[in-house]
């Protein structure tokens, strides 16, 4: 099915281990985001890509770092995890924010 | 800056029973409004969605005017079910990004 596919779905690391949250779109989306989404606090973004090449702090990027590999795919990396970092993470695509985006299923993420 | 912000919940209501959830928006210009659902365990799925003042975006159901006046866009059902449990983002969209409000959690009893 066409969409924005997000791997792994769940994860556990300990204090101080390193990841990257994988994202991919078949819909040849030009934007890319990625957002954290915690109770009571909505989602916040954490990083966006406006196009293949380029890159932009959300409001949460702390902690974080991306890569906008090519056109399809945003990954989201965790140098040193902290459990404040535990949180569902979602990645999404869009044409133009003025339309709306394309949700991933989530990775839920815990950190011990 | 820019913001969203929707009721708090959760709401609970009995099958059949009219649905409104309320949002309110602050921004500069004129933004895309939508609203987003999440079923448990899923991603956050567009519900519908309004780019004008005085749009109504509808789906399954769902309607919501995009109010420039009182910058609203309330989310109303007239009969809910069951299977419309599910937590409701309501957010507006400013320089090609999406602000979220915090989301509603709606609980149908059957």
């Amino acid at each position: 099915n066409a969409g924005v596919t997000q791997t792994p779905k769940f994860q556990v690391l300990k204090t101080g281990q390193s990841m990257t949250l994988q994202c991919a779109q078949d819909m040849n989306h030009n934007s890319m985001y990625w957002y954290r989404q915690d109770p009571g606090m909505g989602l916040r973004l954490i990083y966006y890509s406006a196009s293949e090449g380029t890159t932009d702090k959300g409001e949460v990027p702390n902690g974080y770092n991306v890569s906008r590999l090519n056109k399809r795919e945003f990954s989201l990396r965790l140098e040193s995890a902290a459990p404040s970092q535990t949180s569902v993470y979602f990645c999404a695509s869009s044409e133009s924010g003025f339309y709306g985006y394309t949700f991933g299923s989530g990775t839920r993420l815990t950190v011990v | 800056g820019d913001s969203v912000t929707q009721m708090e919940g959760p709401v609970t209501l009995s099958e059949e029973a009219f649905l409104t959830i309320n949002c309110t928006y602050t921004a500069t210009g004129y933004p895309s409004l939508f609203w987003y659902v999440q079923y448990p365990g899923e991603g956050l799925q567009l519900l519908l969605k309004a780019t004008k003042a005085d749009d109504k975006g509808s789906n399954k159901g769902f309607e919501a005017t995009y109010r420039k006046e009182t910058t609203s866009f309330h989310l109303e059902k007239g009969s809910v079910q069951v299977s419309d449990s599910a937590v409701y983002f309501c957010a507006s969209n400013r320089d090609d990004k999406i602000i979220f409000g915090k989301g509603t959690r709606l609980h149908i009893l059957p």
